[in-house]
């Protein structure tokens, strides 16, 4: 049983304009979601974070916004640009020290057009 | 020079081989996590480490083993490899302050055949 989705594979983007990945989970224990990065040949490099108790967080160009109620969240990139052609993973654990680890999404690949 | 490094970031093995994938870190981080990926599926834990006389199994340990041989060594060993045990190997750190912001290595790509 998947407990955190990411059911877009892949996301292609124009590069300028905003991409948007999307992210569901359904562990109502997860309190701490974060997304993370990852290049080929590379390990995932960590991305932005967020808290339950935010419905939002900002990171220049990057914003998380997390929806409890629909158990939903979303990384937002504005504005697009070339390096940001990567696979993103969605992860999500109980606060307290991520003590089981992270629990993390499929990952989706976006793809920034030129 | 990079704080998580991963040995080897290549193998090719046979079937009934046994296997040890090692990490070091050097970011000072008393937690270490092994996962693993798939094509087409997201990272799942094998075993995490919050000191050296703390192991815990995660959610796909069978077939694998665990040592922690000091604050910033941990190794993954197949006993015995297996095919399905093809995969990306990722170790991880992270601190106790902000445990669920982990760094990972580059990986570590295994073939069994």
């Amino acid at each position: 049983d998947q407990q955190v989705k990411q059911n877009s594979p892949s996301l292609s983007v124009q590069e300028g304009r905003i991409s948007i990945l999307n992210c569901d989970y359904t562990n109502s224990m997860f309190d701490y979601f974060l997304w993370y990065k990852k290049y080929p040949a590379e390990g995932p490099t960590f991305l932005i974070s967020i808290s339950s108790i935010k419905d939002k967080n900002e990171d220049g160009r990057f914003t998380v916004f997390l929806n409890k109620s629909a158990k939903h969240l979303s990384l937002h990139i504005v504005p697009s640009q070339p390096g940001d052609s990567a696979v993103y993973f969605c992860a999500a654990s109980v606060r307290g020290g991520g003590a089981d680890g992270l629990t993390f999404g499929k990952g989706t690949h976006l793809i920034i057009q030129p | 020079d990079a704080d998580v490094t991963q040995t080897p970031r290549n193998r090719i093995t046979k079937t009934g081989k046994r296997i040890m994938l090692e990490c070091s870190q050097t970011k000072g981080h008393d937690r270490m996590y092994w996962y693993r990926q798939d094509p087409g599926l997201g990272l799942r834990l094998i075993y995490y480490s919050f000191d050296v006389k703390d192991i815990n199994k995660g959610e796909i340990s069978d077939g694998y083993s665990v040592s922690r041989q000091a604050q910033a060594k941990f190794s993954l060993s197949l006993e015995s490899a297996i095919p399905n045990q093809t995969a990306l190997y990722f170790c991880a750190t992270s601190d106790l302050v902000r445990a669920d912001t982990q760094y990972f290595g580059p990986g570590t790509r295994l073939t069994v055949l």
